[in-house]
């Protein structure tokens, strides 16, 4: 089955500064890639999601980009401001076939 | 609709007793997930349904899991004879599935705590 390791699991910035968060993953059919944020004591939300026909995507402030070759995506969050501060989670499935594989998580800390 | 809600917040059980977990998904959802989540870790897979059917369980889900979606709208999610190793939150989390994902919405999960 499939395997996504995530990295750092923790990472401190300062504000103003850019973050990046690297998964890997296991299973080459996978081609659904979704980033969830999760501030303490709240559910995971979705923030960006990339599917395996597009090398990069971006939506404002974050992107995100993956190599289908290598297997792995990374999150990208610039001019980082201290409401960033939360664990980031990625994910990867088979779109419509199998659920969602999380990593480990990132605890991304944005000091002011 | 106010999105995916679960049922109760907070469990604190005795071990070995029996518990049972409600998940009400966004209501035009088909597909359900249940989720596990311990403490500094990411949410790791249990088991979901496409409408009334379970499609796949973790095999690392123990026979003391059982869950069921019997109309293929809310959804329970049962342990049996409860130990320590259980205590986490339990998250439910819907999406409609057509030939893609879409995107899944979790709930705000259910912290169990076994005594």
């Amino acid at each position: 089955g499939e395997n996504v390791e995530q990295h750092p699991s923790t990472l401190s910035v300062q504000e103003g500064d850019s973050a990046v968060i690297k998964c890997t993953y296991s299973d080459s059919a996978s081609n659904y890639f979704p980033w969830y944020k999760q501030e303490l004591g709240k559910r995971p939300q979705l923030i960006i999601d990339i599917r395996s026909n597009v090398g990069e995507k971006k939506d404002q402030r974050i992107a995100v980009t993956l190599n289908k070759t290598a297997k792995h995506f990374s999150l990208h969050i610039t001019e980082t401001q201290p409401e960033d501060s939360a664990v980031y989670f990625c994910a990867a499935s088979i779109s419509g076939n199998t659920p969602l594989v999380f990593g480990k998580g990132t605890r991304l800390s944005v000091i002011a | 609709d106010t999105g995916v809600s679960q049922d109760p917040r907070h469990k604190i059980t005795k071990r070995g007793q029996n518990v049972t977990f409600r998940c009400d998904p966004i209501s035009e959802h088909n597909r359900l997930y249940w989720y596990r989540q311990t403490l500094g870790q990411g949410p790791e897979f249990l088991t979901y349904f496409q409408n009334e059917a379970q499609l796949e369980k973790s095999r690392l889900l123990s026979d003391r899991f059982s869950a069921e979606r019997p109309k293929g709208s809310f959804s329970t999610l049962e342990i049996q004879r409860t130990e320590q190793g259980d205590s986490a939150m339990y998250l439910c989390a819907s999406s409609l599935k057509t030939y893609v994902d879409t995107e899944a919405f979790f709930g705000q999960g259910t912290r169990l705590t076994v005594v």
